[in-house]
């Protein structure tokens, strides 16, 4: 039981450059979340999928794409990459979307450098 | 809107010492709150989380009081280890508040917590 992963661990891009950052889960969750993480700012919601084949936005979903590709799978999509894209960028899942509730699940993480 | 103000950090403790992180909240409607800790090189994880006013969550040897007159929930623990370091983060969701949603948790920034032996 892995939980939930992320490829890849890291990454360097140069600006303009797009790439997909891959999240999966195995436990059967529902609902499935990405966020960002940058020093001194606490973690901010980019897009969030409440149960498969929905969608929606975050705080600061600007600059990304997401693809609900079944129930397991949660990707990013950076179309441009741009400088003040470079973060650490975590996926995290939950069994239902209600965050009072239901315990998010989070993955390692993806350190993305845009230079 | 809803926001989370933690202690600034870096905190330093020798080991056996008496840990507190200090954490109060704006909401506008009932939160639940929440600490998770992230330990070097991982995701986020849940330490213990408290659903209503008076409630006391813990696990592990930590603890923290969900306080309403005080809009507070501070961490504390007795005795710190070693194996403690990492970042804490506070949290809260606060889906019957305005502007509120189900699937939304709001961060504060976290404290970075470094255990001597």
């Amino acid at each position: 039981n892995a939980g939930v992963t992320q490829t890849p661990k890291f990454q360097v891009l140069k600006t303009g450059q797009s790439m997909t950052l891959q999240c999966a889960q195995d436990m059967n969750h529902n609902s499935m979340y990405w966020y960002r993480q940058d020093p001194g700012m606490g973690l901010r919601l980019i897009y969030y999928s409440a149960s498969e084949g929905t969608t929606d936005k975050g705080e600061v979903p600007n600059g990304y794409n997401v693809s609900r590709l079944n129930k397991r799978e949660f990707s990013l999509r950076l179309e441009s990459a741009a400088p003040s894209q470079t973060s650490v960028y975590f996926c995290a899942s939950s069994e239902e979307e209600l965050a009072s509730f239901y315990e998010q699940y989070f993955g390692p993480g993806t350190r993305l450098t845009v230079t | 809107g809803n926001s989370v103000t933690q202690m600034e950090g870096p905190v330093t403790l020798s080991e056996e010492a008496f840990l507190t992180i200090n954490c109060t909240y704006t909401a506008t409607g009932y939160p639940s709150l929440f600490w998770y800790v992230q330990y070097p090189g991982e995701g986020l994880q849940l330490l213990l989380k408290a659903t209503k006013a008076d409630d006391k969550g813990s696990n592990k040897g930590f603890e923290a009081t969900y306080r309403k007159e005080t809009t507070s929930f501070h961490l504390e623990k007795g005795s710190v280890q070693v194996s403690d370091s990492a970042v804490y983060f506070c949290a809260l969701s606060d889906p019957t508040g305005s502007g509120g949603s189900n699937y939304k948790l709001t961060f504060g920034k976290g404290t970075l917590l470094t255990v001597n032996p």
